[in-house]
């Protein structure tokens, strides 16, 4: 089983509304990875967590704030964003992070939300 | 730096074979990927390599070249569904976890 699934699947939020974005897997991976994609572009990594800790934030705007309950949730809040910011937000999970160089640590990814800030 | 080029768009036949190239200068390589994205929807694991050669699954093959920089996605027997952007990734090690370097990804259209 290599699935990791997010919700909600749509979004559409207004400039001043707070939503959080959900992404679960039971996996047992260890590292989660949230990544905003736009049209015709690869995607764009945002925040890593390994082991429920972040370990790696892409500068990302303070709007944007991540958090790791536990090991199979991984969340995103939204507050106050751009009407930039509308995107496809991808959540991905693999088994490690890279503590283990030659392992593939394949990153399964979910099907993603649609986020439209109006 | 770090840069990975792929090209744009390529069109390919029903039943036909079609390779789709993906070049890297990076620093910390660790392996390379290849996932295949259907419009709007999540990118899908199609295949990884770290040594230099061809891993084979199914009507995919990728092949690698450490020394070259380069690898590429070679697809046989194409299908309709094959019609999407594949978008190769560098694995680079980053502080104590790794991160994945993309290209830009190949839209592949796929004609009757």
């Amino acid at each position: 089983d290599t699935e990791v699934t997010q919700t909600p699947k749509h979004l559409v939020m207004g400039m001043t509304n707070k939503k959080s974005l959900k992404c679960e897997q039971h996996m047992g991976h260890r590292a989660m990875y949230w990544y905003k994609q736009k049209a015709k572009k690869p995607p764009e990594l945002m925040f890593v967590y390994s082991y429920e800790k972040l370990s790696i934030n892409e500068s990302v705007p303070s709007r944007f704030s991540p958090e790791c309950p536990n090991s199979s949730l991984l969340n995103l809040h939204l507050h106050a964003l751009q009407p930039e910011d509308s995107a496809l937000y991808l959540c991905a999970s693999s088994q490690d992070a890279g503590r283990r160089e030659r392992g593939t640590d394949t990153q399964y990814f979910g099907p993603g939300t649609r986020l439209t800030v109006l | 730096g770090q840069n990975i080029d792929q090209p744009t768009e390529m069109t390919a036949t029903e039943g036909a074979i079609v390779q789709i190239n993906c070049t890297y200068q990076t620093s910390g390589f660790n392996g390379l990927f290849w996932y295949q994205q259907h419009a709007g929807e999540a990118p899908t694991f199609l295949s990884y390599n770290v040594l230099d050669g061809l891993e084979e699954k199914g009507r995919f093959s990728s092949f690698l070249s450490r020394s070259k920089g380069y690898s590429y996605l070679l697809l046989k027997e194409l299908q309709m569904k094959d019609s999407a952007s594949y978008l190769c990734a560098v694995k680079k090690v980053r502080q104590s976890n790794y991160q994945l370097i993309w290209g830009a990804g190949t839209k592949l259209i796929i004609k009757p």
